[in-house]
């Protein structure tokens, strides 16, 4: 059974400061995706990342995944308030036939940043 | 559409009455699928259809738990003499069969049963 662990589950930061949230997985993935969801709203895509050292930034957001240490980061930078949000990874699961299509979930990181 | 479209975006009902939520996909994705997002369990896989069928039921919690996507298209996903463990919000994304760039979400349906 795949895995996906978040680490910190609740992240409280100043603005301006950096920050890492932490996403590993257990078994092989093909693909990680990192979402925003904002308080009563959907999840918006912000990430897909497919390939062993693939570095992705949009923003303040940087994502970067690690397919051999099964981790995945979401480094943040000099964050401002516009940013606080849940923040979920999720990673595919190989599926019989090549077919990848279950995302399972991490739990989320919520992140409040303060003025 | 333009996007993946659900109906109610909330619904309150009573324990033990049946309730049945709509997904709307875009148009030209193939795979469906429904999540369920609860406190304290996060989001939840419940079933992928690929067209019309589904590979894969392994998430839903019951048999009073049943999906079914008509047309390619439209799911609709009914819930059996509902408890109040079901309240969550419910959640449909669809994409192509093979797709590498992510899943669309919709914005969900927020289930209460009192």
């Amino acid at each position: 059974e795949l895995k996906v662990e978040q680490n910190p589950l609740f992240l409280s930061m100043q603005e301006g400061k950096n920050y890492t949230i932490y996403c590993n997985y257990s078994t092989t993935s093909d693909r990680l995706y990192w979402y925003r969801q904002d308080p009563g709203k959907s999840l918006e895509s912000l990430f897909v990342l497919l390939s062993n050292g693939a570095v992705k930034q949009e923003g303040r957001l940087m994502a970067s995944l690690d397919t051999k240490a099964r981790l995945s980061t979401l480094h943040i930078t000099a964050a401002v308030h516009d940013l606080s949000a849940t923040y979920f990874c999720a990673v595919v699961r190989r599926g019989s036939g090549g077919s990848n299509y279950k995302l399972t979930f991490g739990k989320g990181t919520l992140l409040t940043v303060n003025p | 559409g333009a996007g993946v479209s659900q109906s109610p975006s909330n619904k309150v009902t009573e324990k033990g009455k049946d309730v049945e939520l709509r997904c709307d996909p875009i148009s030209g994705h193939t795979a469906l699928y429904w999540y369920r997002q609860s406190l304290g369990q996060g989001l939840e896989f419940l079933i992928y259809f690929q067209g019309n069928s589904a590979p894969d039921k392994s998430g839903l919690p019951s048999d009073r738990f049943s999906a079914e996507r008509t047309g390619g298209s439209v799911s609709t996903l009914t819930i059996q003499r509902t408890q109040q463990e079901d309240s969550a919000v419910y959640l449909c994304a669809s994409s192509f069969q093979r797709d590498t760039y992510g899943y669309t979400f919709g914005s969900g349906t927020r289930l209460t049963v009192v």
